[in-house]
């Protein structure tokens, strides 16, 4: 069974462009949650979508979006780049049921602004 | 969520246990303990959780405390791939909160020859 897919795994962007990250959850999971990972604040919950509705947000500004599709591959989005932004990018992955409730995680991607 | 407060670093030999505990002193009834870990450059694994039972898998052991205020996450015999930082989490019912998971500062767990 094929893990959670992070695409790109790395990335390099200049400050004021934008970005867009793409997560390919396991197969039958309907839960996608995005995390921003740096040394300064650790692992931060940014937001969670399950079946195409955002289900919990996480603290960031604007500037930080998420979607997701009805195959439940989710993208997220960060527009206006700052510098403070480069990261590390990881989405996560759940049934979303009762149950099972383990969440597995992503490689992540490696975002730098310039 | 209740707030964790965990070691921030620890060492353990090599094929000896590793202990790692977890203190959570607010946890409320409904609320859950689970386990992550993060090996170097990788994405956080899930271990284990509980909610009152003790609990064993394939990878550790989860031993709560009978008040729940605290938890040991067990690695039976240790090997130097078990070198990561280890996160105690605390959630409410995970159905209803989704998938929204709190990490704390972990422990990092170094695993010595």
């Amino acid at each position: 069974k094929a893990g959670v897919t992070q695409t790109p795994r790395y990335l390099i962007k200049t400050r004021g462009q934008q970005v867009t990250l793409s997560c390919s959850p396991i197969s039958g999971h309907r839960s996608v949650s995005w995390y921003q990972q740096t040394p300064g604040q650790g692992l931060q919950f940014l937001f969670e979508y399950f079946s195409e509705t955002q289900r919990n947000k996480g603290n960031f500004p604007g500037r930080f979006s998420g979607r997701q599709f009805s195959n439940s591959r989710s993208e997220m989005n960060v527009s206006t780049l700052e510098l403070g932004d480069s990261a590390l990018y990881l989405c996560a992955s759940s049934l979303g049921d009762r149950e099972r409730t383990e969440a597995f995680f992503g490689q992540g991607t490696r975002l730098t602004v310039v | 969520d209740a707030k964790t407060t965990q070691p921030p670093s620890m060492d353990c030999a090599e094929g000896r246990a590793a202990n790692l505990p977890c203190n959570h002193s607010t946890i409320s009834g409904n609320e859950y303990v689970y386990w992550y870990r993060q090996i170097h450059s990788q994405g956080p694994q899930y271990i284990i959780h509980g909610l009152k039972n003790n609990e064993t898998n394939e990878m550790a052991s989860l031993i709560i405390t009978e008040d729940r205020k605290s938890s040991t996450l067990i690695l039976p015999h240790a090997t130097l791939r078990d070198t990561a930082v280890y996160y105690c989490i605390v959630r409410a019912s995970p159905y209803n909160q989704g998938g929204k998971l709190i990490f704390g500062q972990g422990t990092e767990l170094s695993v010595k020859p």
